[in-house]
């Protein structure tokens, strides 16, 4: 089977850095995506991994390790307004198509 | 640039009806893809539409369908509505298809479907 696993919710305080994993277990492997959700609203994409390595995009970064199955989407000097879900979702080929598959998505709180 | 629009927003219906979304790209945009969040199973995906041709699709019922307009608009169709359709129908576009890298999408709001 596909399975996505992320933690549920985090909490981190502004200005400091958190880690946000997502382990996964599919066939198929085609990439990895990062989406930011705030409630109530539509998901944003962040950032896209198909080789291992780190990904760097200004105060967001996300890692991949393909054997470990493994990625993290790591925000720097945290402020209020990332506190929202954030959505992990892999990308894998099945039955001649390409299909995203999503975890369930980490509530993270960033508290002053 | 305008982005992603969805009508309607809001949508009631009773089981066993049918309902079709609409969807207007981001211009330029040529990939549409649909999602389906709800709060026990998250964020699914159902298909995706490129320059008019169903592209990829996730694991829902025939129930589900959809297509695309040479315009890129996208329509999604659910026939014989069961209460556990109610959700909310997100559709994104982007510039390459999803098995084309990794473009960024954009959502639209979504349409809130409720099945009484």
């Amino acid at each position: 089977g596909q399975n996505i696993d992320q933690p549920t919710e985090m909490t981190a305080t502004e200005g400091a850095i958190v880690q946000i994993n997502c382990t996964y277990q599919t066939s198929g492997f085609n990439g990895l995506f990062w989406y930011q959700q705030h409630a109530g609203e539509a998901p944003t994409f962040l950032s896209y991994n198909v080789l291992d390595g780190l990904e760097e995009k200004g105060r967001f970064s996300s890692f991949l390790s393909r054997s470990k199955g493994y990625s993290y989407l790591l925000l720097k000097e945290l402020q209020m307004k990332d506190s929202a879900s954030y959505l992990c979702a892999v990308r894998v080929f099945s039955g001649g198509y390409n299909k995203l598959i999503f975890g369930a998505g980490t509530r993270l709180a960033v508290h002053p | 640039k305008a982005g992603v629009t969805q009508t309607p927003r809001y949508l009631i219906k009773t089981r066993g009806q049918q309902v079709t979304l609409s969807c207007s790209p981001i211009s330029g945009h040529r990939s549409v893809s649909w999602y389906q969040q709800t709060p026990g199973q998250g964020l699914q995906f159902l298909f995706e539409y490129f320059s008019e041709t169903q592209r990829n699709k996730g694991n829902f019922p025939g129930r589900f369908s959809g297509r695309q307009f040479s315009n890129s608009r996208s329509e999604m169709n659910v026939s014989t509505l069961e209460l556990g359709d109610s959700a909310l129908y997100l559709c994104a576009s982007s510039l390459s298809p999803l098995d084309r890298g990794g473009d960024t999408q954009y959502f639209g709001p979504g349409t809130r479907l409720t099945v009484l």
